[in-house]
């Protein structure tokens, strides 16, 4: 079972630049998020979604969209990037009991 | 607003050794969450805790919930190298739709 699968492992990205993280589940969940991960900071909720075709803002939204269109595919949009987005990023679905994580993204923005 | 406090942030030790690690959350919820984090990995799930005064053991890792307190224990019995790795405790936003609030992580090293 591949569970959650991300897109790409890593990207070099130039400030300014646009980029999608593609982020795909095979559990059926209704339930899907988006973390940012840090150096000493832990996980940071960036936006959630909590059903196909709804999402919600979380702790650190700034910069990042996000959409929904189906069950299984849970997109991450950085229109504009900038350094301070530089970090790795963890796509997780969740079957309301406990959430389940993806392989990561490591995004370099200089 | 919901914090998630775990200490220590940093544990060397030896192997053979017990130890605890804490997870302070300053809000009600009666969900708490463990996770292993090995260096460049994904997280992965290691309890989930679901009332008070759950307890749940996996091998020389035990784990308890005190929802009064506030509180969650991860103890290690008689440690050994395989595991080394970040553990993260994370709390269930549970009015809010299954979101949950991270702890800053624990790196345990533990030296043969």
């Amino acid at each position: 079972t591949a569970g959650i699968t991300q897109a790409p492992t890593s990207q070099i990205l130039a400030a300014g630049r646009s980029m999608t993280l593609r982020c795909t589940q095979d559990m059926r969940h209704n339930a899907m998020y988006w973390y940012r991960q840090d150096l000493g900071l832990g996980l940071r909720l960036i936006h959630y979604s909590n059903t196909a075709g709804t999402t919600g803002k979380g702790e650190v939204p700034d910069g990042y969209s996000v959409s929904r269109a189906n069950t299984d595919d849970f997109p991450l949009t950085l229109a504009s990037a900038v350094p301070s987005q530089t970090s790795v990023y963890f796509c997780a679905s969740s079957d309301s009991r406990e959430q389940f994580f993806g392989p990561g993204t490591r995004l370099t923005v200089l | 607003e919901l914090k998630v406090e775990q200490n220590p942030l940093f544990l060397s030790m030896q192997e053979g050794k017990n130890y605890t690690i804490y997870c302070n959350y300053s809000t009600t919820s009666d969900r708490l969450y463990w996770y292993r984090q090995d260096p460049g990995k994904s997280l992965e799930s290691l309890f989930v805790l679901l009332s008070n005064g759950a307890v749940k053991q996996e091998g020389r890792l035990m784990a308890s919930l005190d929802t009064k307190a506030r509180l969650s224990t991860l103890h290690i019995t008689a440690a050994v190298h395989d595991l080394s790795a970040t553990y993260f405790c994370a709390v269930d936003m549970s009015w809010s739709n299954y979101q949950l609030i991270w702890g800053a992580g624990t790196k345990l090293i533990i030296k043969p």
